[in-house]
Formats: C-alpha cells, structure tokens, sequence
C-alpha cells in the first residue's frame, strides 16, 4: 500500500467553482501535512502546510482528520491560475527527518 | 533571486554514460535533498543531507552517488546510465532536517537517456 494516496482526477471545474481534493495516508504516527501546488513541467511548490484543526488561506482551506487519516483541500471560487496539479505530501513513520512522501497528485484544470 | 538553483535543466545522453548535476542554495538552509519524479509523476526521495551529512539515503541503486562539498551544494553523479534513468531530478532544501520545515524546490533537471 503507498504511503499517500490521492485520487489522480482530473477534474474539469468551471471558473468560480467550488472543488474539493482528498487524500489519504497509511501512517497513523505521521505528524507533518501539506499540500503541494505542482505546475507542468515546473517544480512542486508548498500551498499550504495542514494543522490539526484546519486551516484557511484565502480561497484554500485544508482539514485534516486523524482518526480516518484523510485530508481534504477545497477551493472556492477557482480562478483559471488555479489548473495545476495539487499534491498532498505527509511526513514518514513518526521520524522527525525530512523523509516526505508526496501522492500521485490530482490534477485540476479550471475553464473559463 | 534563484533561491535553489540546479545544472543543467536538460540532459539528453547515452546509456553507459556517467553524468552529474549540480544543486545550490542560497536560502542559508541546513539540509537538502535529491527527489526523482518518473514518468508517472511520482516523486520519490533519493538522499537527504543535513550539514554535509548523509541522513537519508533510500533504496537507490549504487551507480547514483551524492555528494555535499559544504550546506549550500549537493551534487548528484549517476554511472552507467540506464534507460530507466531517464526521469526529472529535483533539488529541494529546507531550513532543517524536520520533517515540518517546508520543502523550498529547483526547477528540475530533465534526464533523457537514449
């Protein structure tokens, strides 16, 4: 079983939409989340980091939850400069070290 | 400002030949690393280096050797390519080796191998 799992999409969203990614992972002693933005053919780039009780930017809102060990962004109101491919990355087995293992990514392309 | 900074950006080459790529930052950050990111868009940790040490180093055949000369440099060399080489290399750093630091990314290095 891999470490993260993210459904690939893609998902084809009308601007101003509300779309929601989710993800999950396989160890329960992980303690670090994010959420990576990937451009094609560019580097990943950190969106957003993922706390225990939630947490907003802007548009972005990321959850988290422990117990089913599941995370969720959801954008709200998608601008075109949202397509990209959005990557949910946890840390290793409870190690402190910066051992990260990044999803498959799920790919949103947003239309005008 | 490149933050983190990789050489070349395209490698096209033969198999058998041996090749390196050269990574480097100027974020002050303590640890760096090396990703792999393949066809079907996985990206996968290679090796890990905090102050010029090695502190992770993953199931990652031998012809792949890093090297540190100081924190702001990590280098790759791979021996004997192979086909199934051929792939994007990342350079990535963080301020420290904790897993919460954000992971601050070079723009790749695209490796083809004929």
């Amino acid at each position: 079983r891999k470490e993260v799992e993210q459904d690939p999409g893609p998902f084809n969203v009308p601007e101003g939409a509300t779309v929601a990614f989710n993800c999950t992972y396989s160890n329960s002693a992980s303690q670090s989340f994010f959420w990576y933005r990937q451009d094609c053919r560019k580097e990943p780039k950190l969106l957003m980091s993922v706390y225990s009780s939630g947490n907003e930017d802007g548009r972005f809102t990321a959850q988290l939850n422990r117990a089913s060990q599941y995370i969720s962004l959801l954008i709200r109101d998608s601008k075109l400069s949202d397509s990209a491919t959005y990557l949910c990355v946890v840390n290793g087995r409870g190690s402190t070290l910066g051992r990260l293992y990044f999803g498959r990514g799920t790919q949103l392309t947003v239309w005008p | 400002d490149t933050a983190v900074s990789q050489t070349p950006k395209y490698l096209v080459t033969q198999m058998g030949n041996d090749k390196s790529i050269k990574c480097e930052q100027n974020l002050g950050h303590d640890t760096m690393y090396w990703y792999k990111q393949d066809s079907k868009k996985f990206l996968k940790i290679m090796f890990s280096y905090n102050n010029k040490e090695l502190i992770i180093n993953e199931t990652v055949p031998n012809r792949f050797s890093p090297k540190s000369p100081d924190k702001a440099h990590l280098n790759l060399h791979i021996n004997s390519l192979e086909l199934g080489d051929s792939a994007v290399y990342f350079c990535a750093s963080s301020q420290s080796g904790f897993s919460n630091q954000p992971q601050h990314f070079g723009d790749g290095t695209r490796l083809s191998i004929l």
